[in-house]
């Protein structure tokens, strides 16, 4: 079957715009996470959805990020007013209600902020 | 918090030769624990995890990893490498206490000479 879709697979944005990354995860999986991966800091939570219950943000490095899921499906990374050290490529994970611990990852978004 | 550490950020062997990716994490509880492969511009995929049962674990594409709680270790061996294993290989956990996100190794990049 189709694994998890991220898309744009690239993005090149200026300082200060907004950009949205889109994440498709596998159909059924209840679980949706965002991590984001850069050169300085490695791989790193950012934001978990289980059904219908409330996100868990820990992870989100400031106020400028927020994400969503519609329909307990698809999900969106927005970064608001970008700085160059949101440069990363951002990857979209998801997992079964019964196997919460076996995540499948999508190909990620690279974002460049110039 | 919990945090993995990952000997080498780089590891150079010869084909057929053993491979030996070190991992080691800090907790006095034992995680869930589990090794991502990483293939140039493209997501993690899962290799193998560890949750609960026998320590030894047997993985995708002939890789194997042991669990060993008195050393607080989790090391990826494959017996003989290929040139196809060249990629970059992520030690990850889950505190088996708190939630369902992947705290990731700083990754060790395999090259695998001819």
């Amino acid at each position: 079957g189709a694994g998890v879709s991220q898309s744009p697979s690239n993005k090149v944005t200026e300082k200060g715009k907004d950009v949205e990354l889109r994440c498709d995860p596998i159909s059924g999986h209840t679980a949706l996470y965002w991590y984001r991966q850069s050169l300085g800091q490695g791989l790193e939570f950012l934001i978990y959805f289980q059904g219908n219950s409330a996100p868990d943000k820990s992870g989100l490095p400031s106020d400028r990020f927020s994400a969503e899921r519609t329909g307990g499906s698809v999900s969106t990374l927005t970064i608001q007013r970008t700085q160059q050290e949101d440069s990363a490529v951002y990857l979209c994970a998801s997992s079964r209600a019964r196997s919460l611990y076996e995540q499948y990852f999508g190909p990620g978004t690279r974002l460049t902020v110039t | 918090a919990q945090s993995v550490t990952q000997l080498g950020s780089h590891v150079s062997v010869s084909e057929g030769a053993l491979v030996l990716l070190r991992c080691n994490y800090s907790s006095s509880v034992p995680p869930y624990l589990f090794w991502y492969v990483q293939y140039p511009n493209q997501g993690l995929q899962l290799l193998l995890k560890y949750t609960t049962g026998a320590t030894l674990v047997k993985g995708i594409n002939g890789f194997e990893a042991e669990f060993k709680k008195s050393e607080t270790s989790f090391h990826l061996t494959k017996p003989s490498a290929h040139m196809s294993d060249a990629a970059e290989y992520f030690c990850a956990v889950i505190p088996n206490n708190a939630g369902n996100m992947l705290t990731f190794g700083g990754g060790t990049r395999l090259m695998v000479k001819p």
